[in-house]
C-alpha cells in the first residue's frame, strides 16, 4: 500500500514564525504536491513538485515556499506565518505526470495548522 | 483554466437508499480524468471512482457508480445500498495532461442516517 505521511496530524504558532510542514512518501513517487483544504473552498494547490529539487507554482503559491531535496520527501514552508493561513495541509504523491492512469493521488492524512 | 463545480453542500440519505452526489466540470481539453474522492472525519482522502473522458461505458466500482455525460460536463457519482461507513466529505476532480494538476470541486458532505 501507498503510504503518504505527515509529520503533524494538529501545530500550533505565532504569527511571524517560520514552520515547517514536513511530508513523506514510502512508493518511489515521482510527483508530490501541496494542497490547502478551506470549508466551501475545497482543495486549493500551493506547490508541486515533479523531480528532486524542481517545484511549480500551484494556485495559491503566495506565502508559501517548498523544498524537495530528497525524492520521497517535499516540504512546504511558511516563512513568516500569518492568521490567514490557519487551515487544513495535505501532501499529495502520484507516480507520474503524464494522463494515465498513474496520476492517481495518494493523499496523507493532513495537517490542522493554527496561527494565532 | 478547468474549473469543477459541487451545487450541493450537504447530502443526507438513510441506510440502505441510494444517493447522488452532482459534479460538473468544465476544461477545453479533448483528454481528461474525472475522480471521486472521498475524505472521511479521520481525514484521509481515498479515491473512489475514476472515469476517462475518452470512454463512454459509465465507471462501476462495487455500489459506486457514476453518470458521466460529456456533452453536459457532467459527472454525478450515485451510491447504492448506503452505509454508515459512506459518511464523509466527497470531492469531485478533473485531471487534464496540459494542467497537469487536479482541479478539485468545493465538497459535498454527506450524512448517513438510520
Amino acid at each position: 500500500d501507498v503510504k503518504v505521511t505527515q509529520s503533524s496530524r494538529y501545530l500550533v504558532k505565532r504569527t511571524g514564525e517560520k514552520v515547517f510542514l514536513e511530508c513523506v512518501q514510502d512508493m518511489d513517487h515521482e510527483n508530490m504536491f501541496w494542497y490547502r483544504q478551506d470549508p466551501g473552498l475545497g482543495l486549493r494547490l500551493i506547490y508541486f513538485s515533479y523531480d528532486v529539487k524542481m517545484k511549480e507554482k500551484g494556485d495559491i503559491p503566495e506565502g508559501y515556499s517548498v523544498s524537495r531535496e530528497k525524492k520521497e520527501r517535499f516540504s512546504l514552508i511558511l516563512e513568516s506565518a500569518s492568521t490567514n493561513q490557519t487551515s487544513m495541509y495535505l501532501c499529495a504523491s502520484s507516480l507520474s505526470p503524464g494522463i494515465y492512469l498513474e496520476n492517481e493521488q495518494f493523499f496523507g492524512p493532513g495537517t490542522r495548522l493554527t496561527v494565532l | 483554466a478547468q474549473t469543477v463545480t459541487q451545487s450541493q453542500p450537504e447530502m443526507s440519505v438513510q441506510e440502505a437508499e441510494t444517493v447522488t452526489l452532482s459534479c460538473t466540470y468544465d476544461t477545453s481539453e479533448s483528454d481528461y480524468y474525472l475522480f471521486w474522492y472521498k475524505q472521511p472525519p479521520s481525514r484521509q482522502m481515498i479515491l473512489v471512482i475514476r472515469q476517462e473522458a475518452y470512454k463512454q461505458q459509465n465507471a462501476t466500482e462495487n455500489r459506486f457508480s457514476v453518470n458521466f455525460q460529456k456533452a453536459a460536463k457532467s459527472f454525478s457519482l450515485k451510491i447504492s445500498d448506503s452505509q454508515l461507513g459512506d459518511a464523509a466529505m466527497y470531492f469531485c476532480a478533473c485531471y487534464t495532461g496540459t494542467a497537469s494538476k487536479l482541479t478539485f470541486g468545493t465538497g459535498t458532505r454527506l450524512q448517513v442516517t438510520l
